[in-house]
């Protein structure tokens, strides 16, 4: 079973720019959740999707946004960046969300860059 | 607010030293505690899910085990493939919260031979 697949692998964008990361699940996995880790802060969570309806969300500023497509497959949209952003974007996915025994299982991550 | 503290923050052993690393947490209800591999470069690899105090999980030479304060996953005869950032990350039962992990910062472990 293919696992959790992110694209770009790497990415490098100026400040002011915008990005765009694709995550595809697990095939059956419906939950899709996204994480930024950096050395700092280590890994901290962004948001959750569900069956196309965003479940959850962290603590970082609307210029963070995200989406769910109907074949689970997702998207991450990071507008107006910051050298801050500069990170590796994470995407783990799971049969369902809250219950016992869905563990999320990880991507390789979309390393973002910002100049 | 969820908290999660492991430490150390990085453990040297030589091969076949045995240890344990401890990962702390603070959470509304705890509906599961989930430990991760993660080696350089690469997403985090699952490793366990523990639900309640007492439990036990084992895999090769790693054993996790629950408090109801901590966990701590033990290391038995490490070899150097084992190097690697552990974490450890938690999921509240409560609220509309249960749907995130909060996670640690992680323990780096260095195998050497």
């Amino acid at each position: 079973k293919a696992g959790v697949t992110q694209t770009p692998r790497y990415l490098i964008k100026t400040r002011g720019q915008q990005v765009t990361l694709s995550c595809s699940p697990i095939s059956g996995h419906r939950s899709v959740s996204w994480y930024q880790q950096t050395p700092g802060q280590g890994l901290q969570f962004l948001f959750e999707y569900f069956s196309e309806t965003q479940r959850n969300k962290g603590n970082f500023p609307g210029r963070f946004s995200g989406r769910q497509f109907s074949n689970s497959r997702s998207e991450m949209n990071v507008s107006t960046l910051e050298l801050g952003d500069s990170a590796l974007y994470l995407c783990a996915s799971s049969l369902e969300g809250p219950s016992r025994g869905n563990e999320q299982f990880f991507g390789p991550g979309t390393r973002l860059t910002v100049l | 607010e969820d908290q999660v503290t492991q430490s150390p923050e990085a453990l040297r052993l030589q091969e076949g030293e045995s240890s344990s690393l401890n990962c702390s947490y603070t959470v509304s209800g705890l509906r599961g505690l989930f430990w991760y591999r993660q080696d350089p470069g690469k997403g985090p690899e699952f490793l366990f899910t523990l639900y309640s105090a007492g439990e036990e999980k084992e895999k090769e030479r790693l054993k996790a085990t629950l408090t109801k304060k901590e966990s701590f996953l033990h290391i038995t005869a490490p070899k150097p493939e084992d190097s690697a950032t552990y974490l450890c990350a938690v999921r509240p039962s409560s609220g509309g919260s249960n749907y995130k992990l909060t996670f640690g910062k992680g323990t780096l472990l260095t195998v050497n031979p």
